[in-house]
């Protein structure tokens, strides 16, 4: 099956720092990436939906300048949480999609962020 | 290398039980979890087990059996609502979360 992969798995970061997160698809070319938080045993918030070239669509209540998406081609999405606070700790997952609403999503291994 | 497999597609209908199976093989096992996701929707939680056994909540069951790197999803008194697809996830010994492609569930009246 398709295989969505994340960089890193993990960071540790101090509060005021930015950090990058990775999604690629590594088979298949991604038309649309989600970006998720996913907070212990609850279901997956959706943060934002990019498509490849165009702006990235925020959900209600997600800052837009401090979670940066940039999905600069059909393989790739990054997510840049700005200025990092403790309350920015989670677990974020990508996911990607090749075709229309109907396609299959493919989620990505997560990404563990922890601010100190 | 890490693998879950699931059915593509299941169809049952209105009033009945059906059962999603999940098979796994990973490196090392922290829990594993199963998903409804609705066409346009993210995922919603249903379950987490890390022990051996059902664990009932509702309508939906869900079964661990680590032994045998399986699971399975029991929906009871299907509605029309529960057409969605199912997810199956392992959090493996990284704490990294490795998913199963999803299966589609159709439910006629």
């Amino acid at each position: 099956g398709a295989v969505v992969s994340q960089h890193p798995s993990w960071v540790i970061c101090k509060s005021g720092t930015s950090v990058k997160i990775e999604c690629r698809s590594l088979d298949f070319q991604a038309t649309t990436m989600f970006w998720y938080r996913q907070f212990p045993k609850q279901s997956l918030m959706l943060m934002a939906t990019s498509n490849e070239g165009s702006k990235a669509t925020y959900e209600q209540g997600v800052e837009k300048d401090k979670f940066l998406i940039n999905h600069a081609s059909l393989t790739l999405s990054t997510l840049t949480v700005t200025s990092a606070h403790p309350e920015d700790s989670s677990f974020y997952i990508c996911s990607a999609r090749e075709g229309g609403e109907a396609d299959t999503q493919y989620f990505g291994p997560g990404t563990r962020l922890t601010v100190l | 290398g890490q693998n879950i497999d699931q059915p593509t597609e299941m169809t049952a209908t209105e009033g009945a039980i059906v059962q999603i199976n999940c098979t796994y093989q990973t490196s090392g096992f922290n829990g594993l979890f199963w998903y409804q996701q609705h066409a346009g929707e993210a995922p919603t939680f249903l379950s987490y087990n890390v022990l051996d056994g059902l664990e009932e909540k509702g309508r939906f069951s869900s079964f661990l059996s680590r032994s045998k790197g399986y699971s399975y999803l029991l929906l009871k008194e299907l509605q029309m609502k529960d057409s969605a697809s199912y997810l199956c996830a392992v959090l493996d010994s990284n704490y990294q979360l490795i998913w199963g492609a999803g299966t589609k569930l159709i439910i006629k009246p």
